[in-house]
């Protein structure tokens, strides 16, 4: 069974351009998380979908945004992009019951120049 | 809010030495307990967790105890490899899976094992 799939790997992007990065998950899984993680800050939980729903969301400003298909692929999307916003940006996905566990990606790592 | 604190490091040990890593949290109500493993270039996996006070979690002699009336959550094994070297995380979550609305997390204790 394959594992969750993030891409690109890389990128490198400058500022007050727009991003957007993609995650497969696990086939079957209807839950999607993202979180961002720096080294200042740790990982920290940017939203979550589920049945192309966005469930819950935390604390980033409005640039941040994300899409949930009926396939369950997600997109991220960063829009305005800071010099801040370089991080390694970590999927997760699950079956969407809240007692299940995550499984995560090997992250996209994007650094804005 | 909740927040999760844990020993930063880096933690150098030689191999076979006993392992603690601190975690201690803040929380309302009583959330579900984690510690995850990062390897290099890798995501996060899970390592093992907790659901409710007096709890043992346990994987690979790995071992962590949910310890309410100190809010913590330290990670322990007794002989430490050099394929453990990795960034650990302890974190927390309303939920047993940690799905949902999020898990909060540690900044990572990095560990390093030398043979």
């Amino acid at each position: 069974k394959a594992g969750v799939t993030q891409t690109p790997r890389y990128l490198i992007k400058t500022r007050g351009q727009q991003v957007t990065l993609s995650c497969s998950p696990i086939s079957g899984h209807r839950s999607v998380s993202w979180y961002q993680q720096t080294p200042g800050q740790g990982l920290q939980f940017l939203f979550e979908y589920f049945s192309e729903t966005q469930r819950n969301k935390g604390n980033f400003p409005g640039r941040f945004s994300g899409r949930h298909f009926s396939n369950s692929r997600s997109e991220m999307n960063v829009s305005t992009l800071e010099l801040g916003d370089s991080a390694l940006y970590l999927c997760a996905s699950s079956s969407g019951t809240v007692n299940e566990k995550l499984f995560f990606g090997s992250g996209t790592q994007l650094s804005v120049l | 809010g909740n927040s999760v604190t844990q020993m930063e490091g880096p933690v150098t040990l030689s191999e076979e030495a006993f392992l603690t890593i601190n975690c201690t949290y803040t929380a309302t109500g009583y959330p579900s307990l984690f510690w995850y493993v990062q390897y290099p270039g890798e995501g996060l996996q899970l390592l093992l967790k907790a659901t409710k006070a007096d709890d043992k979690g346990s994987n690979k002699g790995f071992e962590a105890t949910y310890r309410k009336e100190t809010t913590s959550f330290h990670l322990e094994k007794g002989s430490v490899q050099v394929s453990d070297s990795a960034v650990y995380f302890c974190a927390l979550s309303r939920y047993s899976g940690g799905g949902a609305d999020g898990l909060t997390f540690g900044k990572g204790t990095h560990l390093i094992i030398q043979p």
